[in-house]
This record gives C-alpha cells, structure tokens and sequence, in this order.
C-alpha cells in the first residue's frame, strides 16, 4: 500500500532562518505531489504542485519554493523565514490525471501528516 | 469553496444521531468533491469522493450528496459515534487541474455523549 512521510513534525525556526521540510512517498510511482498550507482554524491552500521530477508549479507568490529532486520526494525550502510563514504544512499526493482516475480504485488526493512551523 | 470567515462552524451532535454537514462551492466547473476528516494536529483523512456526473455516493456510515443545480454538497455520517468528532472539510477539484483542491473552511463536529 502507499505511504506518505512528512518530517519533520514540528519546527521551531527564528526570523530569517533557512527552511527545509522533506516529504517521501511509497508505494507508487510517478506521483503527482502537492504542498498545501493551513492557516489556524482555516482550510488548507495550494502552495505548489509537481507532475514529474524537476516539475514545479506554483500557486501563490511567497517566500517559498519547492524542488522535487526524486521521483517521489518533495521538499519545500525558504531561505529566510518570515512570520507570516508560520502554519501547518501539508503535502499530498495523488496517482495520474483526471483522465486516470476511476472512484471504485480509490483513486484520489491523499495528505500527510503534515508539519507545523512556528517562525519566531 | 464555503466561505465562513474566521469563525469555524460548529455543529453538536448527541451520540448515535445522525449527522448533516454542509458545503456550499463556489465554481461550476468543479467536476469531482471530497469530503476529509481532520483531527487536531493531524493531515486530513480521506473520508468519501463523488463525481459531478453523479447526486449520491454512499459509503460505510457516511453518504454524499451533489446538488449542482445550486451548488451546495453534504456529508450525512448516520449512527455518529465519539470518534467522528473533527473538523470536516469539502474540497473542489477544478476541471482540467487534477489535484488542485480548493477547501471549505471546515466545520467542526461535537459529539456529546
């Protein structure tokens, strides 16, 4: 079966810091991978997406970037926090298109763990 | 997606009752929905999808139901038991940008002895 990894949990980073969340996926193939964002008490936003290894889409201007060096992890990074970065990071996965995904195989969007950051 | 602001609405449930949570969305073209589960400080749970070509989907306990004509989604948890206490949310995949989820705000689940 597919698995999901997020690490780490939960981060603690100053001001300024450098960021680097890590997300793995197992158990499958040519994902689709995505990073979500969570406010407090919100629903969650997309933040990047990625079809293939190098692929990077991004959905909102931020501080951040994503990078997917391997063809099922995904790493979020910053190269200086602010504080408006602080939130719970969430990356999901999923397997094909549109065209390739049929109800009765569950074919469907599945999150991680996810990852909280606190930017003090 | 539901749009509710900062305040996250509640919905109280007496064990056993049946439970009605409510989505309204936001774009004609969404063409599949999920619905998640989420407990405090944990990722969403898959709970149940439904397509746009249909009105009704069931599953073990829950059952999802798709008014396009007004745009409105729900998820019915029959017998609710203390476990399902979490916040629930409806997200919206756009045609053409599979993956692409747009999310609810979410309602928070009570459920009372």
């Amino acid at each position: 079966s597919q698995t999901i990894h997020q690490w780490p949990a939960t981060l603690v980073q100053p001001v300024g810091s450098p960021l680097s969340l890590e997300c793995t996926v197992e158990g499958t193939s040519n994902p689709n991978l995505y990073w979500y964002r969570q406010a407090a008490g919100r629903g969650l936003q997309l933040l990047f997406y990625s079809v293939g290894i190098g692929q990077i889409s991004s959905e909102v201007p931020q501080n951040l970037s994503a990078s997917r060096p391997q063809d099922r992890q995904f790493i979020l990074s910053s190269k200086k926090l602010l504080l408006s970065d602080s939130g719970f990071y969430l990356c999901a996965w999923s397997t094909g298109g549109w065209a390739d995904s049929e109800l009765s195989s569950g074919n469907t969007i599945y999150f991680g763990e996810g990852s909280w950051l606190t930017v003090v | 997606g539901e749009s509710v602001g900062l305040h996250l609405p509640t919905l109280s449930v007496q064990e056993g009752d049946n439970s009605i949570i409510n989505c309204a969305y936001s774009n004609s073209a969404s063409d599949y929905f999920i619905w998640y589960k989420q407990e405090s400080g944990k990722g969403p749970q898959f709970i149940i999808d439904i397509r746009s070509n249909m009105d009704k989907r069931q599953g073990q306990r829950v059952t999802v139901l798709l008014n396009k004509t007004v745009k409105h989604l729900s998820l019915q948890i029959a017998a609710t038991q203390p476990g399902d206490s979490a916040v629930y949310f409806c997200a919206e995949n756009i045609a053409d940008s599979w993956g692409k989820l747009q999310f609810g705000a979410g309602t928070q689940v009570v459920v009372t002895p």
